[in-house]
Parts: C-alpha cells; sequence; structure tokens
C-alpha cells in the first residue's frame, strides 16, 4: 500500500502559468481533500469530494479547481497562477464510516511544494 | 479569523518528562477533535483524537484531554522521546461536515 502519492513534490511557476497537482490513493477511500499550509496559518481547506463525482469548496477555494477523476484519484488544478498561491499542498483521503462505526481520521500525502514567482 | 489555535508556537522538553501541547478553539459546535504529528518534508499523521462526549483519550504515551466549558484540549506525552521531536497540529470539526479546521501547530524540541 502506498497510501496518498502526490505529484510532482516541488515545482516553480510564473506568474499567470496554470498546472495540475496530482492525488491518488490505494485505500479504497470514498472521500478526498486538498488543503494549502501557510506560514503561521495552519492548513486551510481548498476543495473536497465527499465520493466519487462529487466536489465541493472548502474554505479558500479561490483560484483553484478540482476534478474527481475516478475513486482513487483527486485533482487540483491552478488555472492561472499568482504568486498569493505560493504553498504547500496536501491532498488527503478518508474511508467511509460503515455500519457501526464512523472515522473521521485523515490520511495525508507527502505534500507537493509550489512556488509561484 | 482562525477557530482553532496553538499558541505556542514551539516547545523544549527533556528526554523522558511530561510534554503538555495546548490547543484552544472558538466554534462551540466542535464535537470531534484530533491530534496530528508531522515532520518535515512529509505529510501529517494522525496520532490520536477525542468525541466530545468524553474527557480523556489514552493511547500509551499520548493522552489527550478535553475541556468543553473552556473550549480547550491539551495532549500529553509521557515519556517524551527523541523521536518525538515535530510539528503536532490539533483539529477540530463537526460530525457529519467535511471540514477540519486545524491549528497553526506547535513543533516539539525533545533534548536528548
Amino acid at each position: 500500500n502506498a497510501g496518498v502519492t502526490q505529484t510532482p513534490k516541488f515545482q516553480v511557476l510564473k506568474t499567470g502559468q496554470s498546472m495540475t497537482l496530482q492525488c491518488a490513493q490505494d485505500m479504497n477511500h470514498n472521500s478526498m481533500y486538498w488543503y494549502r499550509q501557510d506560514p503561521g496559518m495552519g492548513l486551510r481547506l481548498i476543495y473536497y469530494s465527499a465520493s466519487e463525482g462529487t466536489t465541493d469548496k472548502g474554505e479558500v477555494p479561490n483560484g483553484y479547481n478540482v476534478s474527481r477523476l475516478n475513486k482513487r484519484e483527486f485533482s487540483l488544478r491552478l488555472e492561472s497562477a499568482a504568486p498569493s498561491q505560493t504553498s504547500v499542498y496536501f491532498c488527503a483521503s478518508t474511508p467511509q464510516s460503515s455500519a457501526g462505526t464512523v472515522s473521521y481520521e485523515q490520511y495525508f500525502g507527502p505534500g507537493t511544494r509550489l512556488t509561484v514567482t | 479569523d482562525q477557530q482553532v489555535k496553538q499558541n505556542s508556537p514551539s516547545l523544549s522538553v527533556q528526554e523522558g518528562r511530561i510534554s503538555i501541547l495546548n490547543c484552544d478553539y472558538t466554534n462551540s459546535m466542535f464535537d470531534y477533535f484530533l491530534w496530528y504529528k508531522k515532520y518535515p518534508a512529509e505529510g501529517p499523521t494522525f496520532l490520536i483524537s477525542i468525541s466530545s462526549i468524553k474527557d480523556k483519550n489514552e493511547d500509551g504515551r499520548f493522552t489527550v484531554f478535553l475541556n468543553k466549558s473552556a473550549k480547550h484540549l491539551s495532549l500529553h506525552i509521557v515519556p517524551s522521546q527523541p523521536g518525538d521531536s515535530a510539528v503536532y497540529f490539533c483539529a477540530a470539526l463537526l460530525t457529519g461536515a467535511n471540514n477540519l479546521f486545524f491549528g497553526t501547530g506547535t513543533r516539539l524540541t525533545v533534548i536528548p
């Protein structure tokens, strides 16, 4: 089990360029999430996908789009990168709660460090 | 507006002693709380959690205490080990919602 994987690990973009951050999980989890971590701010939710085929905005969605390609993959796209999007991006997933058990624990990938100049 | 706060950016403790990391929250609707540990260049990993119906949860060397009236939780690590040196995040959520609200983290250094 690789868990949650993210590509690339590092990326430098110029203002206005676009790119897609990739995330995949092999744990058969239903829900997936994208966070950004900035100094002094903790992790903030950008978008999430409660299940395959659905996506919803989180706390800081502006400037981003997402695609839940299938159950395994959840990508984050920056259409026109801005310096304010310089951050570390984390993808996470959560298993579906089954009868009698509820799971709120999120499993995180190693992160993508993005710099926009 | 930060709904989950960790007011101590850093903490240093001698090996073998107790580490106490604190966390405060402002939203009284939060009913589930988690602690995550993060090493450099890695993603956060889940450590321990507690439901609002409890005031204590223990897992080995780690114990989380919840004081709902004070909107405060703490993580105790006893005894502290050098491998515990990391950044610790507390997080809170409303069960049924999808948004985990994270604190800003406390960097723990355990001195051998």
